[in-house]
């Protein structure tokens, strides 16, 4: 199985910063990568899919780069409503493999 | 508008059987490929098992396998899962998901509002 592995685990930042959280996987899998935003309560949402393009109604302050083992998702300006829980995940491979999540907090 | 519709959870004893089912509206269901996934409570995601347009492919987590059973009627829009011998770490939030493409590998681009399964004597 692929291991997806997130990081940081969670963080805390100020509105208007500059996020990155990035995800490695244990084996290549080229850009069969998508990233998903879980708010409190509610179903996961898809905001990059090939590892680097936005889903259409996704804010552009989102972007996802990277291929083959490393990737990494980037808010360039932190809003109050990005207060979520980021996964990674791939599709390379079967079984379908997420990172563990990393948990997004306002300073 | 894409939808799905999970219903068929609740609380059950250890050893016991339970049926999920999922509605799908919206979207030409026997295009694409589905999958279980599951969230234990504060825990992350964890994919369950997932099968391709046609049936004709299947697989599931290693965690599931001999006790889970995946199936799909195209005719009536909808993907169950029978779950058996049910363990208390079985118990978690179990999202019905659509993958963009007609197998199994590939992105979950849709997913339901979930069902709660807990396996509790």
């Amino acid at each position: 199985d692929i291991q997806m592995t997130q990081s940081p685990s969670s963080l805390s930042a100020s509105v208007g910063d500059r996020v990155t959280i990035t995800c490695q996987a244990s084996q290549d899998i080229r850009d069969y990568l998508n990233w998903y935003q879980q708010k409190v309560g509610k179903a996961p949402e898809v905001l990059i899919y090939d590892a680097s393009n936005l889903e259409p109604g996704v804010p552009s302050r989102f972007s996802g780069s990277g291929s083959g083992t490393d990737f990494t998702l980037t808010i360039s300006r932190l809003q109050p409503e990005d207060i979520a829980t980021y996964y990674c995940q791939q599709y390379d491979n079967l079984p379908l493999t997420f990172g563990g999540g990393t948990k997004v907090e306002i300073k | 508008e894409v939808q799905l519709v999970e219903s068929g959870g609740g609380l059950v004893q250890p050893g016991r059987s339970l049926r999920l089912s999922c509605a799908a509206s919206g979207f030409t269901f026997d295009n694409f490929a589905m999958h279980w996934v599951r969230q234990a409570p504060g825990k992350g995601l964890e994919w369950v098992s997932g099968i391709s347009w046609n049936s004709g492919r299947i697989d599931y987590a290693d965690s599931v396998r001999g006790r889970f059973t995946i199936s799909r009627d195209n005719a009536k829009n909808s993907l169950y899962l029978d779950m058996n011998s049910l363990r208390p770490e079985d118990t978690a939030l179990y999202y019905c998901t659509k993958a963009g493409d007609k197998e199994m590998e590939d992105g979950l681009d849709v997913w339901g509002q979930g069902t709660t399964v807990t396996v509790s004597s």
